[in-house]
């Protein structure tokens, strides 16, 4: 079956630390991948998505993903967190075999950053 | 600003009692998506309507049913809740469901307290 892995579900960090979360993807197709992040008591909102070209994608907010084919993987990044990063992080994958668009999530990244 | 919406945020419901959740949308998208999403676990998509064409995924159980009134509209019916169904539900929109474009839009979700 089509799933999504993401390695760490907590994550703690100190202000101006670096970030990675990882995502790994098992659907050997053609794909597009989405980063959703959820902010405390909001709804989930889209930090950035890859469809196709570049592999490096820059979403809002300085973060940034890198999607390595190889790998099946779709690691996100950000050089310096802020304590305003504070929420879940939420990997998806969009297979795009025939028929309609779907989306497939990860079981989400808790992160917490201390000032 | 177009939005998704979910009312109520949080519902408590008895055992066995039928119960339903509503979704709008000022975004005047196509697709309408409902997904459970059970604590510390990935969003688990249910079903989701193309215009009037209602889409089942082939293991959302036949307890949860779906309806789409209009194009604003959608509404989650669970017909007899059982203790498993204690989730967040959460209703998320797009434009399209084919095509490179694809991006859904998600609602703040109803948080379901089944006693």
């Amino acid at each position: 079956a089509q799933s999504v892995s993401q390695h760490n579900h907590h994550v703690i960090l100190s202000e101006a630390a670096s970030l990675e979360l990882g995502c790994n993807y098992s659907y050997g197709g053609t794909v597009n991948l989405f980063w959703y992040v959820q902010y405390p008591g909001q709804h989930l909102q889209l930090l950035l998505k890859y469809f196709s070209g570049d592999p490096l994608v820059k979403g809002i907010k300085g973060f940034e993903a890198e999607f390595i084919k190889s790998k099946f993987s779709f690691n996100l990044r950000k050089p310096s967190v802020q304590w305003s990063d504070t929420a879940e992080y939420f990997c998806a994958v969009n297979p795009l075999s025939g028929g309609y668009n779907k989306l497939i999530f990860g079981a989400g990244t808790r992160l917490a950053v201390h000032p | 600003d177009a939005m998704v919406i979910q009312n109520p945020r949080y519902q408590v419901t008895q055992f066995g009692k039928p119960v339903t959740l509503s979704c709008s949308q000022t975004l005047n998208h196509n697709v309408m998506y409902w997904y459970q999403q059970k604590s510390s676990q990935a969003p688990k998509l249910l079903f989701h309507y193309y215009d009037k064409d209602f889409n089942n995924e082939a293991d959302t159980p036949d307890n949860f049913q779906s309806r789409r009134p209009n194009t604003s509209f959608c509404f989650l019916d669970i017909r007899s809740p059982g203790l498993g169904d204690a989730a967040m539900y959460l209703c998320a929109t797009s434009r399209s469901r084919t095509g490179s474009s694809y991006e859904q839009y998600f609602g703040p979700g109803t948080r379901l307290t089944v006693t």
